[in-house]
């Protein structure tokens, strides 16, 4: 999608190494949040920010950490904590007033 | 939390012939949105029901938001071959913030 850019689209660590995914978006959306997608599972929050300099966990935040420094970028990283860290991540943004708008994904996987 | 069940899980089905899936919850959403994912890409808003009762349509696509607040239904007629992904259901209890996704029903349409 145009407005979120993720990157890169597939990505791939040996395991005990921590991974950023970045999450640029141009839409100028206060909130953002990151997904995660296993098969069959639907997506489940990671963390969430709305506004710059604060973010609160979701669901399933253990093992990752982000920040939100600057309003266009929100980077998760994955750490050596995430005990099944492959998966396909999503990034979203919202305004407020209008639903959850998906970047294309980041496909993770481990080894 | 909140837990969305969607159904089917999955569905295959020959061109041309009609497609239903739908959502329930255990608590009553505000709203509830109807997602499409084609593979390897970030889920893309089909349509959004914000009023119980309210039905509204997309093309070849129905929803209708429950009067109960606790369902939602997609209808697709008439498929075709682009049909094809994976479709979810959100809902939302408060705000944008923190949706709930179903599990997604994933359909495939054979030509």
């Amino acid at each position: 999608d145009g407005g979120i850019t993720q990157s890169p689209k597939y990505l791939f660590r040996k395991e005990g190494q921590n991974v950023t995914l970045s999450c640029e978006q141009n839409l100028n959306h206060d909130a953002m949040y990151w997904y995660r997608q296993d098969p069959g599972q639907g997506l489940r929050l990671i963390y969430y920010s709305q506004i710059v300099n604060d973010f609160q966990k979701g669901d399933i935040a253990e093992g990752y950490s982000v920040s939100r420094e600057k309003k266009e970028s929100f980077p998760l990283t994955v750490t050596s904590a995430q005990k099944n860290p492959t998966a396909f991540y999503l990034c979203a943004t919202d305004s407020g007033v209008s639903p959850l708008h998906f970047g294309n994904g980041t496909r993770l996987t481990v080894t | 939390g909140q837990q969305l069940n969607q159904s089917p899980q999955s569905m295959f089905i020959q061109e041309g012939e009609d497609v239903s899936m739908n959502c329930t919850s255990s608590s009553i959403f505000n709203t509830w949105l109807w997602y499409k994912q084609d593979p390897g890409e970030g889920p893309v808003l089909l349509i959004a029901l914000y009023k119980a009762g309210e039905l509204t349509s997309n093309g070849r696509l129905t929803a209708q938001f429950g009067i109960t607040r606790k369902d939602s239904f997609l209808n697709i007629s008439a498929s075709i071959p682009s049909d094809v992904g994976i479709y979810f259901c959100a809902g939302d209890g408060t705000s944008y913030g923190k949706l709930t996704f179903g599990q997604g029903t994933i359909l495939t349409v054979h030509p």
